[in-house]
């Protein structure tokens, strides 16, 4: 059965203070892992999505890299509009997404 | 560019009673799915269409149907409302449904109360 966990469920980071968020997971047949953006009242927005153990994608103060069992969403000095809760997802044989609870991060000027 | 486009954005019903949520999809996508979000959860996957069928379902009761119109857009219909009900219901469309390279986008959900 597919599973995706996610640590920590909140973080709390002073505005430049760099960190990183981990999303394990357990699926037959990796077809990606995708992490998304949530802010309150708003649907998931797109970020990233990774195939393989080993690939990497940036896009401004975020990195999403890959291993076999897991996931990192790495954030360098933050600022408070990153404030949101960050979810991961993977999709395995079946063509859904598989949700993480997501983690709340919370960047404080 | 228009996005995934969910109404409404809030309802209240009471237990028992039917509700009908609608979705238009992005631009150029063909696949819908539903999705669950109770508060403090991530999405739960309800069910997902594409060219006018059921393609996969998730783990929720038949009190929960869908429909797919010939421009793509989705309907999902609960029956017989309960309080567990409650969540945002959120939308999401793609082109084809799995294809490699291809997310979902996320309407902003509709946020369904039952009293």
């Amino acid at each position: 059965e597919d599973q995706v966990t996610q640590s920590p469920e909140a973080l709390r980071l002073q505005e430049g203070e760099s960190s990183s968020l981990n999303c394990s997971y357990t699926v037959s047949g990796l077809r990606g892992l995708f992490w998304y953006r949530q802010d309150p009242g708003k649907g998931p927005e797109f970020l990233f999505t990774l195939y393989s153990a080993g690939e990497e994608k940036e896009k401004e103060r975020l990195k999403a890299t890959l291993t076999k069992k897991e996931s990192f969403l790495h954030i360098t000095a933050p600022k408070p509009e990153d404030s949101a809760t960050y979810l991961c997802a993977v999709r395995g044989g079946a063509n859904n997404l598989f949700f993480g609870t997501g983690t709340r991060l919370t960047v404080i000027p | 560019d228009a996005g995934v486009t969910q109404s409404p954005t809030h309802l209240i019903k009471t237990r028992g009673q039917q509700v009908t949520l609608r979705c238009s999809p992005k631009s150029g996508h063909d696949t819908v799915s539903w999705y669950q979000q109770a508060l403090g959860q991530g999405p739960q996957f309800i069910f997902q269409y594409y060219e006018e069928e059921e393609r996969q379902r998730g783990n929720f009761p038949d009190r929960f149907s869908g429909h797919q119109f010939p421009n793509y857009s989705s309907e999902l219909n609960v029956n017989a409302l309960l309080l567990g009900d409650s969540a945002l219901y959120l939308c999401a469309s793609s082109l084809g449904p799995g294809a490699r390279n291809q997310p979902q986008h996320f309407g902003d959900g509709t946020r369904l109360s039952i009293l």
